[in-house]
């Protein structure tokens, strides 16, 4: 099945520091999207990005199908930004099965 | 718009015994999609619903099966529980595309069931 891989694994800034999370696949996609997991274990959408860059605020994601790597940064860190982040990816002809990787866990201090 | 529900949110049950969790999808989403995550395991694929049948389902024994109802609605069974069995369950649902857009679909999570097997 696909593989999805996420770097790195853990990332600690300071507050207003910007951070690049990088998400690497190894086959072609139909769905990406991005998560941040809270501390009580819900998933928010932070982007549904298959293809190209889309942004929202302080957060931005650029999917680069052909290349099977998507990016997300964070501008500006916050404390509430602090949590972990998933990558999770459907490949084409898996009905609706997301696989995800494994998360970047990141602190942001003050 | 209410979002994905999940009952309970909390469970404690010991080895041996069966549990059966409750998922209630965003309204006019037909597809639920069911996930366990582990610390050691990650998020992991179990089984995925649409209009009542099961549509795709991941590495997962006998024992964990689920279902769906006619609104939608899909519950998800463990028996004869294992201390391995305690994790955090997630329910997911999302639009299903027709066409040319089948597959293109973004998915939303509930708040998960914590599930502890002692």
């Amino acid at each position: 099945g696909i593989q999805v891989e996420q770097s790195p694994p853990d990332l600690i800034l300071q507050e207003g520091a910007n951070s690049t999370l990088r998400c690497n696949f190894s086959d072609s996609v139909n769905n990406l999207q991005w998560f941040h997991q809270n501390p009580w274990g819900q998933l928010i959408n932070l982007f549904y990005i298959p293809s190209g860059t889309k942004q929202n605020g302080r957060l931005s994601a650029t999917t680069v199908a052909t290349e099977r790597y998507s990016l997300l940064y964070i501008s500006s860190s916050q404390t509430t930004d602090s949590g972990v982040y998933f990558c999770a990816v459907k490949s084409t002809g898996t009905a609706s099965k997301l696989t995800f990787g494994t998360g970047t866990r990141l602190q942001v201090t003050l | 718009k209410a979002g994905v529900t999940q009952t309970p949110r909390y469970l404690i049950k010991t080895r041996g015994q069966q549990v059966t969790l409750s998922c209630s999808p965003i309204s006019g989403h037909r597809s639920v999609s069911w996930y366990q995550q582990t610390p050691g395991q990650g998020l992991q694929f179990l089984f995925e619903y649409f209009s009542e049948t099961q549509r795709n389902k991941g590495n997962f024994p006998g024992r964990f099966s689920g279902r769906q109802f006619s609104n939608s609605r899909s519950e998800m069974n463990v028996s004869t529980l294992e201390l391995g069995d305690s994790a955090l369950y997630l329910c997911a649902s999302h639009r299903q595309q027709l066409g040319r857009l089948a597959g293109y679909n973004e998915q939303f999570f509930g708040p998960g069931t914590r599930l502890t097997v002692l």
